[in-house]
């Protein structure tokens, strides 16, 4: 099994494009998440899905949408991206419950100049 | 917040020595749990230790959570050079605010050769 993979691994945005950001797993699990990590910030949670076809905001959803079409993916999109959103993002999923475990993929350097 | 707080936020020590690292939380929790983040690379989960638990082990490592201080430790013992990374937890609220995890700032371990 791969786990969680994501797509691409690092990026360069000029402010004002879009983009999405790829994760996928291959563990059959329900929940997925989108959470961005900044120095002294720790992880914070952007969006997340209980299921495919749902979606839900995390503590910062301003600027970002998400999809979860099918069960094993979960896009992250930024329609009009900002130096703000320079940051480091990390996708997770877990099995069947907001509680458990989470895996997490390798990450997703993105900067926005 | 429900976020937790590590303490310290940087240690250094020798291989062989102990490591124990320190989390604080303002509310009640359903499950404490403790990741691994090695540099440029994705968390990688540890331990999950539930509210009625007081300790549990895996390995080298050792949790303990106190709920009347809302605090937990996480002990690491005879340290070797590839434990050195960053360490977070992460609480999950308990009661009517059960939900998703939320992740303290971390603590960055060095152990030297």
């Amino acid at each position: 099994n791969a786990g969680v993979t994501q797509t691409p691994k690092f990026r360069v945005l000029k402010t004002g494009q879009s983009m999405t950001l790829l994760c996928a797993q291959d563990m059959n699990h329900e929940y997925m998440y989108w959470y961005r990590q900044d120095p002294g910030m720790g992880l914070r949670l952007i969006h997340y899905s209980v299921g495919e076809g749902t979606t839900a905001k995390g503590e910062v959803p301003d600027g970002y949408n998400v999809s979860r079409l099918k069960k094993q993916n979960f896009l992250l999109g930024l329609e009009s991206a900002a130096p703000s959103q320079t940051s480091v993002y990390f996708c997770a999923s877990s099995y069947r419950n907001l509680a458990e475990t989470q895996y997490f993929g390798p990450g997703t350097r993105l900067l926005v100049l | 917040s429900q976020q937790g707080e590590e303490d310290p936020q940087a240690l250094s020590i020798q291989e062989g020595e102990n490591a124990t690292m320190n989390c604080s939380y303002k509310t009640s929790i359903n499950n404490l749990q403790w990741y691994r983040q090695n540099s440029g690379r994705g968390l990688v989960h540890l331990i999950l230790i539930r509210s009625n638990e007081r300790e549990k082990h895996s390995g080298r490592l050792r949790v303990t959570l106190d709920t009347s201080k809302k605090s937990s430790s996480l002990l690491i013992t005879a340290s070797r050079a590839a434990d050195t990374a960053s360490y977070f937890c992460a609480t999950v609220a308990g009661g009517t605010s059960y939900g998703k995890l939320t992740f303290g700032q971390g603590t960055i371990l060095t152990v030297h050769p």
